[in-house]
């Protein structure tokens, strides 16, 4: 039902970079609205991470970087850590029926 | 800072109403943000719902609409969620959040802060 699109998982070693893609269309990132990204450790409520497509909340790592192009965003991390292991979601606004907030279909990040 | 916090019954009867209630500490409900309800289905993503402002203004899920009501108090600093014709597909953690941009321009904001969410459960 989601309109945004995330790969289910991604894994990676301490210390590795890991990409998570989000593909959305053109009636929401294409349409040039703001995609945003939330990391949601177990049984916690969503944190934002990203803002804006690649801006950083007070707070939170510079390991954690955020770009968007086209259809599509991206939220990559550095420098990989174990308590970097949660629930990933992109977030953005389709303009389709009557306009709406929509997420992504979330990825979970494994720290190997 | 600004904190959230849900409240409301956790189980509710199938075709009865899901009654929510989100009280904003550390700011006011007046400023110029919008609020919203966001609700996740146990092991399952996340989905808006819906968002006020303090005039009373409201934006729905087209999905949900039918079926839901957001209103707000601003004497009590609050602002709440009913929602009617509950199914077994309803249950869910339901959280408010405050849209993070306060703008009238629709499109933009992320969300934060986030409630610690309840879990609601319509079963009979």
């Amino acid at each position: 039902q989601s309109v945004l699109t995330q790969p289910p998982s991604v894994s990676g070693a301490p210390g590795q970079r890991v990409t998570i893609s989000c593909t959305g269309s053109s009636s929401n990132i294409g349409a040039g609205y703001d995609v945003h990204w939330y990391q949601q450790l177990p049984g916690t409520a969503p944190k934002l991470l990203i803002y804006g497509n690649s801006n950083r909340p007070s707070g939170v790592p510079d390991r954690f970087s955020g770009s968007k192009s086209g259809t599509s965003a991206s939220l990559a991390i550095t420098g990989l850590q174990a308590e970097d292991e949660a629930d990933y979601y992109c977030q953005s606004y389709d303009s389709s029926l009557s306009g709406r907030y929509v997420f992504g279909t979330g990825t979970k990040v494994t720290v190997l | 800072q600004v904190q959230l916090q849900e409240s409301g019954p956790g189980l509710v009867k199938p075709s009865g109403t899901l009654s929510l209630t989100c009280a904003v500490s550390g700011g006011s409900i007046s400023s110029s943000n919008w609020w919203s309800w966001i609700r996740q289905p146990p092991g399952k993503g996340l989905e808006w719902i819906g968002e006020i402002y303090h005039s009373g203004s409201t934006n729905y899920n087209p999905s949900l609409k039918s079926r839901v009501t957001i209103s707000v108090d601003k004497s009590k600093n609050q602002f709440s969620l009913k929602l009617s014709s509950v199914t077994a597909a309803d249950t869910a953690v339901y959280y408010c959040a405050r849209n993070s941009i306060p703008t009238m321009v629709r499109g933009v904001t992320s969300f934060d802060p986030w409630g610690q969410g309840t879990l609601v459960t319509v079963s009979s």
